[in-house]
C-alpha cells in the first residue's frame, strides 16, 4: 500500500479537462509545499510535470497544472489529448525519516 | 546526455546479499543528489533509498532500515545500494534516480531487475 493515495483510474475525452488527486497526511503534503508530478508512458522513464505544488518545469505543457488544498494535492490537465494518456504518479517530501512518499499511480484513459 | 546504467541485478536466495551499481554520465556527478527506486511486479513505485552530492546524509525508507546501504564514489560517478538479508517481498525492478533536488527526480535508468527466490 503506497504511502499517497491516488485513484487507480481516471478517463476523460480529448478536449475535455480531468483531476488526479493525491492523499497524504500532515507529514508530508498538508505540512510542506514539496509535492510534484511525474508523467510515464509505457516503457519509458517517468518525466516530472510539476514540481513545488504549482511550478512545471521548462518544456511542459501549460495544460498540466497543479494545486493542494489541506492534505492532498491535485494534477489537473486541460484539453486532454490523446498523447495524455499515461501513467501519472505523485510524490511529497515527508518529515518521517523515509524523505519521499510516492503515491500508487493513477492510470489516465483518454477516451 | 544525461545517462545512468544499472547493474548487478540478478536472482538470490532469501537472506542473500546483492550490491547493484549506478554509473552516471553527462553530468557533474558530485553536485547531485541520487536515489533508489524500486517497482515490485505490478506494484506502484516505491521510494529506496537517497544520498546528497558530497555523500554525507543518506536516507531510507523506513520499512529498508538496517537491510540497505547506499553509497556514492564521486571519483568513479557511481552510485551503490548494498542489499543485505533479502526477502521475496524486495523483488523488484530497481531504478538509478538522479535528482534534481533532494525530492524531485529528473533522469532515471533502465532499472535492474532483482529477483529473491530459492
Amino acid at each position: 500500500q503506497s504511502a499517497l493515495t491516488q485513484p487507480a483510474s481516471v478517463s476523460g475525452s480529448p478536449g475535455q479537462s480531468i483531476t488526479i488527486s493525491c492523499t497524504g497526511t500532515s507529514s508530508d503534503i498538508g505540512g510542506y509545499d514539496y509535492v510534484s508530478w511525474y508523467q510515464r508512458h509505457p516503457g519509458k522513464a517517468p518525466q516530472l510535470i510539476i514540481y513545488h505544488v504549482t511550478n512545471r518545469p521548462s518544456g511542459v505543457s501549460d495544460r498540466f497544472s497543479g494545486s493542494k488544498s489541506g492534505n492532498t494535492a491535485s494534477l489537473t490537465i486541460s484539453g486532454l489529448q490523446a498523447e495524455d494518456e499515461a501513467d501519472y504518479f505523485c510524490t511529497s517530501y515527508t518529515n518521517i525519516n523515509t524523505l519521499v512518499v510516492f503515491g500508487g499511480g493513477t492510470k489516465l484513459t483518454v477516451l | 546526455e544525461v545517462q545512468l546504467v544499472e547493474s548487478g541485478g540478478g536472482l538470490v536466495q532469501p537472506g542473500g546479499s546483492l550490491r547493484l551499481s549506478c554509473s552516471a554520465s553527462g553530468f557533474t556527478f558530485s553536485n547531485y543528489a541520487m536515489h533508489w527506486v524500486r517497482q515490485a511486479p505490478g506494484k506502484g513505485l516505491e521510494y529506496v533509498s537517497a544520498i546528497t552530492g558530497p555523500g554525507g546524509d543518506t536516507y531510507y525508507a523506513d520499512s529498508l532500515k538496517g537491510r540497505f546501504t547506499i553509497s556514492r564514489d564521486n571519483s568513479k560517478n557511481t552510485l551503490y545500494l548494498q542489499m543485505s538479508s533479502l526477502r521475496p517481498e524486495d523483488t523488484a525492478v530497481y531504478y538509478c534516480v538522479k535528482g534534481s533536488s533532494l525530492v524531485n527526480f529528473d533522469y532515471w535508468g533502465q532499472g535492474t531487475l532483482v529477483t529473491v527466490s530459492s
